[in-house]
């Protein structure tokens, strides 16, 4: 079945890289998608790719997809304590609803 | 900036009322979504629909209903409340057939049944 697994927390310093990873299980998934959730809010899309794409970058935002391994990691350049939320990653399933991870909880110390 | 809301924000209520969560959206978008998402931050898509007058149930059973009359209103309502529907209730839109799909979120619904 489908399934998204993330490690569940992840510490850093800030103006250290952050790297979130991810693997999900539905070789079919067209688009993988990085939401970030502050708390007591939505979630919001930070960014996306398209599984034809090796890499994305987005200001301090990369996104590595590894097709064959399934493979999925945000890296997050410079990371400032405002980056501290939940960073969920998620898959589209069957009829475009998106398949979640579990959440990586990210705590950056200044 | 997404414009999708959820009404109300906060809810706490008796075990046995009747409830209704609001969630509107203002960008003609035909998809639309609920999720539950759990104290371990879990989310679990308990309905969606594909516009006016389609329902379905997702992954997780509900004991919730939904209703889509009109594009942008896609209320949960909940019969008879109980402290297992204690949870936050997350709203999303996205359009059908074109892009990458992305969901827009509300900002949530926490309910909290006593």
């Amino acid at each position: 079945g489908e399934d998204v697994e993330q490690s569940l927390f992840l510490s850093v310093r800030e103006g250290d890289s952050s790297v979130i990873n991810c693997t999900y299980t539905d070789s079919s998934s067209t688009y993988l998608y990085w939401y970030k959730q502050e708390p007591g809010a939505g979630l919001q899309l930070l960014t996306y790719i398209f599984s034809n794409m090796d890499m994305k970058q987005d200001q301090r935002l990369t996104v590595l997809l590894n097709k064959k391994d399934k493979h999925l990691s945000l890296r997050i350049a410079d990371t400032q304590t405002g980056d501290s939320a939940i960073y969920f990653c998620a898959e589209m399933g069957a009829g475009t609803a998106l398949i979640f991870g579990k959440g990586t909880t990210l705590s950056v110390s200044s | 900036e997404a414009d999708i809301y959820q009404t109300p924000r906060y809810l706490v209520i008796g075990t046995g009322k009747k409830i209704t969560l609001e969630c509107s959206q203002t960008m003609g978008h035909d998809k639309m979504y609920w999720y539950q998402q759990d104290p371990g931050m879990e989310l679990h898509l308990i309905h969606y629909s594909y516009g006016v007058n389609s329902t379905e149930k997702g992954d997780l059973s509900s004991e919730s209903t939904v209703s889509r009359i009109r594009t942008e209103h896609f209320p949960l309502t909940l019969e008879s409340a109980r402290p297992s529907h204690t949870s936050q209730y997350l709203c999303a839109s996205s359009e059908y057939g074109t892009g990458s799909y992305e969901q827009y979120f509300g900002p949530g619904t926490r309910l909290t049944v006593t």
